[in-house]
C-alpha cells in the first residue's frame, strides 16, 4: 500500500533557527508533492506545491527564502524553516500523490515544530 | 481562483442520529474531482470519499455524498453516527493538469452519546 513517512514527528526550536523535516513516499511515485502547515488560528494552509522537473510554485505568504524546498526524485521530498518564529508553530503536513487529475493525496503524520 | 467553503467549526451529534457537513465549491474548470478527507486526532488525514460524477452517490464507511454540479455542492451525509467518527473532515477539490489540491476550512464532527 501507499505510506508516507515524516520525521521528525516533533521537534523544538529556538527562535531565529532553522530546522528541516523531510517526507518518504513508499510504495507510489511521489509526482507531487504538497507541503501544508496546520495551525489552530488557520487550520489547512499550503505552502508551496512541488511537481518533478517542474518549478516549485509557492503559495501568498510563503517563500522559498523561508521555507526552501527540495524535491530531488519520486520518494523523498525535504522541507526548512529557516529563522523560526513563534508564527512559524504548527503541524507541517505533506501529502504527495501520483500523476492523473484525480489522483488520491497520500498525507504523511506530520511534523510538530515548537518554537521556543 | 478556485475555492471550497465547508460547515463552520463545530458541528455536535448525539449517537445514532444523522448529520450533515456542508461543502460548497466555486471552480472555472469543468473537468474537477471532489474529496472528502478525514482526520482523527493525532493522525493524518486519510480520503474517505471521491467523486467526479455529477449527479452520482459516493459511499464509503457508511459516509456518502453525492456531487450537484448544478448547486456546486459535495455534502458528506451520514444517517446514522458512532462515537468514533469524531474527526476533522475536509472537502478539497482538484482538477486535471493541475496537482494542487484546494481544501475548505474544515468541519470538526463531535458525537456524543
Amino acid at each position: 500500500g501507499a505510506l508516507v513517512y515524516q520525521y521528525p514527528r516533533r521537534t523544538i526550536c529556538k527562535s531565529g533557527t532553522s530546522m528541516r523535516m523531510e517526507c518518504q513516499a513508499v510504495g507510489f511515485q511521489a509526482t507531487s508533492v504538497a507541503w501544508y502547515r496546520q495551525s489552530p488560528q488557520k487550520t489547512f494552509e499550503l505552502i508551496a506545491l512541488s511537481t518533478v522537473n517542474s518549478a516549485i510554485k509557492y503559495e501568498q505568504n510563503f517563500t522559498q527564502e523561508k521555507f526552501p524546498i527540495s524535491h530531488p526524485n519520486l520518494s523523498f521530498s525535504s522541507m526548512t524553516v529557516l529563522n523560526a518564529y513563534l508564527e512559524d508553530r504548527g503541524l507541517y503536513l505533506c501529502g504527495a500523490r501520483e500523476a492523473g487529475g484525480y489522483a488520491e493525496q497520500f498525507f504523511g503524520p506530520g511534523t510538530r515544530l515548537t518554537v521556543l | 481562483g478556485d475555492s471550497v467553503t465547508q460547515t463552520e467549526g463545530l458541528v455536535t451529534v448525539t449517537e445514532g442520529l444523522p448529520v450533515m457537513l456542508n461543502c460548497t465549491y466555486q471552480t472555472a474548470y469543468s473537468d474537477v474531482a471532489f474529496f472528502w478527507y478525514v482526520q482523527y486526532l493525532n493522525e493524518a488525514p486519510k480520503l474517505l470519499l471521491r467523486s467526479s460524477t455529477d449527479n452520482k452517490r459516493t459511499e464509503h464507511q457508511g459516509f456518502h455524498a453525492t456531487l450537484h454540479k448544478s448547486s456546486s455542492s459535495f455534502h458528506l451525509q451520514k444517517s446514522s453516527v458512532q462515537l468514533s467518527d469524531s474527526a476533522l473532515y475536509y472537502c478539497a477539490l482538484s482538477h486535471t493538469g493541475n496537482y494542487k489540491y484546494v481544501f475548505g476550512a474544515g468541519t470538526r464532527l463531535k458525537v456524543i452519546a
